[in-house]
């Protein structure tokens, strides 16, 4: 049982250059969430999926675009990245509402130069 | 939407003492709020959670407790030990109403001195 799986673990990459960040959970989570992470500013969320299906926005969506590609696999991607988006980047998943812990995934290094 | 003040931003404390770190929130539909402890280069993983329903929960050495009235939620870390040294996170949210936002307070970095 692997748990919320992200990859790349890190990515350098030039200013205006795209990728996607991958997000995969084998708990049958029905909830999956991209934050962000900077130092003294906490995680703040990019966007969320409550289930297979629907996205929505966090606190800081802009510049990140998301897919719901199925029930395990969420994506974040950066179509034209800026030295603002170099972050830690962390996927969680959560069964639903009620149960309400988040598990994370070990977080993705991305540097934008 | 929600928002979620944490203080104090950095905590020292000496191995046996006891730490408390505060939360205020903004929503007050919000019924969830839980603790995620982060140690250095890892994931952020849940310590211990509270419901709107109940004023105190502990944990062994952790305890958490909630003032709805005045929208406000404390960690409590008793007989402290080195390794509870690491960033701690509130955080709060509803679990009903359409909302899924679990939204962070900007943590608290606790160290442990021997």
């Amino acid at each position: 049982n692997a748990g919320v799986t992200q990859t790349p673990k890190f990515q350098v990459l030039k200013t205006g250059q795209s990728m996607t960040l991958q997000c995969a959970q084998d708990m049958n989570h029905n909830s999956m969430y991209w934050y962000r992470q900077d130092p003294g500013m906490g995680l703040r969320l990019i966007y969320y999926s409550a289930s297979e299906g629907t996205t929505d926005k966090g606190e800081v969506p802009n510049g990140y675009n998301v897919s719901r590609l199925n029930k395990r696999e969420f994506s974040l991607r950066l179509e034209s990245a800026a030295p603002s988006q170099t972050s830690v980047y962390f996927c969680a998943s959560r069964l639903d509402l009620i149960t309400g812990e988040l598990f994370f995934g070990e977080g993705s290094r991305l540097t934008v130069l | 939407g929600e928002n979620v003040e944490q203080h104090p931003s950095t905590l020292s404390v000496q191995e046996g003492d006891s730490a408390v770190i505060k939360c205020t929130y903004s929503d007050s539909a919000s019924n969830y709020f839980p603790w995620y402890k982060q140690e250095l280069g890892k994931r952020p993983q849940l310590i211990i959670d509270i419901r709107s329903n109940v004023g105190e929960k502990k944990d062994q050495r952790i305890a958490v407790t909630l003032n709805k009235t005045a929208k406000h939620f404390s960690l409590h870390i008793t007989e402290t030990q080195p390794e509870d040294s690491a960033v701690y996170f509130c955080a709060a949210s509803r679990t009903q109403g359409g909302s899924e936002k679990l939204v962070f307070g900007k943590g608290t970095k606790l160290t442990v001195n021997p």
